[in-house]
């Protein structure tokens, strides 16, 4: 069984400070771990993942996150905000084989919130 | 390449009613999925084809849910009778087969009333 705890559904910064959007998963296999942005209307948008390479995954839009085993944590950064990054973000996690690979479990989300 | 089409983008149904939505994946894609995403949560998978069987369907409430995929490209997600709490966006996603991350299509937002 595998699950994904968002901490925060909300979050709010000011244009040009750090963004952080934590990330804890569960997983019963060696995990897969992905961040998913959703614009308002829109379909999800991959920004990054993890497939038990690097596990300082760099993505998208100037986004990255890094896996910590022992913390059990995928955590998405970026060091400057931007007015365009207000949106949804999803963190979702699949198994690295058997009959979960592929199929993602997501989280609850949570929404950034970009200030000028 | 063109991203997945989903249609409609939009529907409001009466309680009992049935609805349909489409969803035509990107070409070569083996695998596609459906999701229901109910406001305020992340999507949860319903259903998953690979060409055109069904590959998990455990999370499908088949009593009024159905879906296929004819010939292993196109599929219809069918609900009869809709109930309110199935106001949701329903996403479709494709993949080539074994491949992670998928693409999303926009969604089919239903409300039920």
């Amino acid at each position: 069984a595998q699950s994904v705890t968002q901490l925060g559904s909300h979050v709010s910064v000011s244009e040009g400070a750090l963004v952080l959007l934590r990330c804890n998963y569960s997983s019963s296999v060696p995990p897969y771990l992905f961040w998913y942005v959703q614009y308002p209307n829109q379909g999800l948008q991959l920004l990054l993942k993890y497939t038990s390479a690097a596990t300082l995954v760099k993505g998208i839009n100037g986004f990255e996150a890094e896996f910590k085993k022992s913390e059990t944590s995928f955590h998405l950064t970026k060091p400057s905000a931007h007015m365009s990054d207000a949106a949804e973000y999803f963190c979702a996690v699949s198994g690295a084989g058997g009959t979960s690979y592929g199929k993602l479990t997501f989280g609850q989300g949570t929404i950034l919130t970009v200030h000028p | 390449e063109a991203g997945v089409a989903q249609s409609p983008r939009y529907k409001i149904i009466e309680k009992r009613q049935s609805v349909a939505f489409w969803c035509n994946p990107i070409s070569g894609h083996a695998t596609l999925y459906w999701y229901q995403q109910i406001l305020g949560q992340g999507p949860k998978l319903l259903i998953q084809f690979q060409n055109n069987g069904v590959v998990d369907d455990s999370q499908l409430p088949k009593d009024r849910f159905s879906a296929e995929r004819l010939k292993g490209v196109d599929s219809t997600l069918k609900i009869q009778p809709a109930k309110l709490e199935d106001s949701a966006v329903y996403l479709c996603a494709s993949s080539l087969r074994d491949s992670l991350g998928y693409t999303f299509g926009s969604g089919t937002r239903l409300t039920v009333v």
